[in-house]
């Protein structure tokens, strides 16, 4: 069974400019997570997706979206990028067969590096 | 204070040696997490439990509800060990994490 794909692995951005990046979860799986990791601030939830639906948002400013297409793929967008969204973004995905519920184990993508210059 | 809360943050052990690293969470959780990163970035879910304990090879965690406190024990430590361990827990479908614990292995 494949893995979680992240792509791109790597992206350098100006500022203000918008990214997107993109999640394939392992097959079967409905519920993708998407998490920021910096040296900083350490790892921290952006929001996870459940059958197109986000069901869970962390703090993060509207510059951060996200959605979930039908095949359970992923896309996260960030828009008017800062110096400070320079971090490694993850996504998880797993078998949550109860809504509202993470009670599956994470299956992690290699994650996406951002630099934003 | 973190909702999270891990220690030591670091640790550096022998070949062979036996570590713990303890996690403390200040809400109610639903789950919770033991995640292993090497360098490089990549993250693998070691466990996952929501009472008792489990193992894996050389691995255990257990957690305690009643006093919101879970440890992650490697027997038998090796080098291949070395890496950064994360506590997270999952209230609902949101996770919060730890800060981590960097351990170091040596032969």
């Amino acid at each position: 069974k494949a893995g979680v794909t992240q792509t791109p692995r790597y992206l350098i951005k100006t500022r203000g400019q918008q990214v997107t990046l993109s999640c394939s979860p392992i097959s079967g799986h409905r519920s993708v997570s998407w998490y920021q990791q910096t040296p900083g601030q350490g790892l921290q939830f952006l929001f996870e997706y459940f059958s197109e639906t986000q069901r869970n948002k962390g703090n993060f400013p509207g510059r951060f979206s996200g959605r979930q297409f039908s095949n359970s793929r992923s896309e996260m967008n960030v828009s008017t990028l800062e110096l400070g969204d320079s971090a490694l973004y993850l996504c998880a995905s797993s078998f949550t067969s109860r809504a509202g519920q993470t009670n599956s184990p994470l299956h992690f993508g290699n994650g996406t590096r951002l630099t934003v210059t | 204070k973190n909702e999270v809360e891990q220690s030591p943050q670091n640790l550096t052990a022998q070949e062979g040696e036996f570590i713990t690293i303890n996690c403390s969470y200040s809400v109610g959780i639903s789950a919770l997490h033991w995640l292993q990163q090497h360098p490089g970035g990549g993250i693998v879910s070691l466990f996952m439990l929501s009472s008792g304990k489990k193992k894996h090879g050389r691995l255990i965690a257990t957690i305690n509800i009643q006093e919101k406190h879970s440890s992650l024990h490697i027997t038998a430590s090796h080098p291949r060990d070395s890496a950064v361990y994360i506590c997270a827990v999952s209230s609902g479908s949101r996770l919060t994490f730890g800060e981590g614990t960097q351990l170091t292995v040596n032969p």
